[in-house]
């Protein structure tokens, strides 16, 4: 599975939007961009996954690049409980290469911190 | 529609015990992982497995840590002797196999070693 690199760290007033980055440079056509968020001791938590295009749901957006190298996951009007750690991970579809392994592998993330 | 549900929430051993930690899957799914998160750290695999079979061990350590899943019943993560060390908190996730492929994270469980 191609590496990310996240920032460590951002701050995002409350209400606004929150604009996470993430590069992939070394991503293949076949690896899929995923995103999660890890709460203070909770579990890990799905928000939104993308292949080439953009992705929309309940939770966020997920905007990838034409050249998929990077891509944004936008929060559009944070709250305080989305203070988390925001995961970036790229992994193959193992659906799509004819393979079986569905783990995925964390990174350090970014932590997001939303002010009052 | 329950969640994945980790048991227990918290557990205390003293050095050389045995912990269990248990998993029970979201409904209709086979295949469960193991994660371990160490104090401020990141999350790191242990083990992938589907029903009755280990597909990836390639991050639990190789002596005392041990998984199942059985045909019947929750998945096990069992950790002999433990030490100071294996203190962390143990997440265990669930999926369908199918696209997208999504894991679903339990709440995990604390160890703490004495």
């Amino acid at each position: 599975d191609a590496k990310t690199t996240q920032p460590p760290s951002m701050d995002c007033a409350e209400g606004r939007a929150a604009n996470l980055p993430c590069n992939h440079s070394t991503i293949s056509g076949n690896e899929y961009v995923y995103w999660y968020r890890q709460i203070h001791s909770q579990g890990p938590q799905y928000i939104i996954h993308g292949l080439k295009n953009n992705e929309t749901n309940e939770m966020a957006s997920l905007i990838i690049t034409e050249d998929r190298k990077s891509s944004t996951l936008i929060l559009p009007h944070a709250t305080l409980r989305d203070t988390a750690v925001y995961y970036c991970i790229v992994r193959v579809a193992p659906w799509n290469s004819g393979g079986s392994n569905y783990k995925l592998t964390f990174g350090k993330g970014t932590l997001l911190t939303v002010n009052p | 529609n329950a969640g994945v549900m980790q048991n227990p929430r918290h557990l205390v051993r003293r050095r050389g015990q045995e912990a269990r930690l248990r998993c029970s899957p979201m409904k209709g799914h086979s295949h469960v992982y193991w994660y371990r998160q160490l104090p401020e750290e990141g999350l790191k695999f242990m083990v992938y497995l589907q029903k009755e079979n280990i597909i990836d061990e390639s991050g639990m350590p190789k002596e005392r840590f041990s998984a199942e899943f059985p045909k019947e019943g929750p998945s096990i993560l069992r950790i002999q002797q433990v030490v100071r060390g294996d203190s962390a908190a143990y997440f265990c996730a669930s999926s369908s196999g199918t696209e997208p492929g999504e894991l679903f994270f339990g709440e995990g469980s604390r160890l703490t070693v004495l």
